[in-house]
């Protein structure tokens, strides 16, 4: 069975400061992993994804995510946050077969000016 | 239009309407979904439709009941709710394929009152 596990259902950064979204996850096999932003009143939209490959993954905006398998873990990080930053992000792991996503609770993330 | 597209953005209905919502995607792809977006819990998955396979949750009430004519377009039709289903309704859309990993792609959603 799948599961995600996103630590902190709200995270309050300075602007300027690293931002530091934590997901772990659960499965017997390794997994696809995705990390999508939502902004206000709007659908979800892909920031990265790790499928193969090189384990640290850059995606849009600046955010990148590394998978560690030991760890169960695919952190999403950005250096310096900025006020645009501010949004409910998802981290989200599928199988290596099939199309179901499963889906973390959403990290709101702050950015204090 | 580019994307997937959902209509009506916004709607209000009582416990004993029928209403339907409609996505459509114009990205080419031969999957789709419905999600339900509550406060405070995961997405949940509602309904699937693919080339290789239809899926159902099963914990989704029957008062729900999804419509894919073609893999352009996905109805999800709505009668005697509850005011608990109350959300934001996504619909995505991806490729598709049996070796997944595909990116979904999400519409903006219908917020849903139910009064």
């Amino acid at each position: 069975a799948q599961s995600v596990t996103q630590l902190g259902s709200h995270v309050s950064v300075s602007e300027g400061a690293l931002v530091l979204l934590r997901c772990n996850y659960s499965s017997s096999v390794p997994p696809y992993l995705f990390w999508y932003v939502q902004y206000p009143n709007q659908g979800l939209q892909l920031l990265l994804k790790y499928t193969t490959g090189a384990t640290l993954v850059k995606g849009i905006n600046g955010f990148e995510a590394e998978f560690k398998k030991s760890e169960t873990s695919f952190h999403l990080t950005k250096p310096s946050a900025h006020m645009s930053d501010a949004a409910e992000y998802f981290c989200a792991v599928s199988r290596n077969t099939g199309n179901q996503f499963y889906f973390g609770t959403g990290t709101s993330l702050t950015v204090i000016p | 239009e580019t994307g997937v597209t959902q209509t009506p953005r916004h709607l209000v209905m009582g416990m004993t309407n029928k209403k339907s919502l409609k996505c459509e995607q114009h990205l080419g792809h031969n999957a789709m979904y419905w999600y339900k977006q509550s406060a405070k819990k995961p997405l949940e998955l509602m309904f699937v439709y693919s080339l290789e396979e239809r899926v159902e949750n099963n914990s989704v009430p029957s008062r729900f009941s999804p419509e894919c004519p073609n893999s352009s377009h996905l109805f999800l039709h709505l009668h005697t709710l509850q005011p608990e289903d109350s959300a934001l309704y996504l619909c995505a859309s991806s490729q598709g394929g049996r070796g997944g990993g595909e990116t979904q792609y999400f519409g903006p959603g219908t917020r849903l009152l139910v009064l």
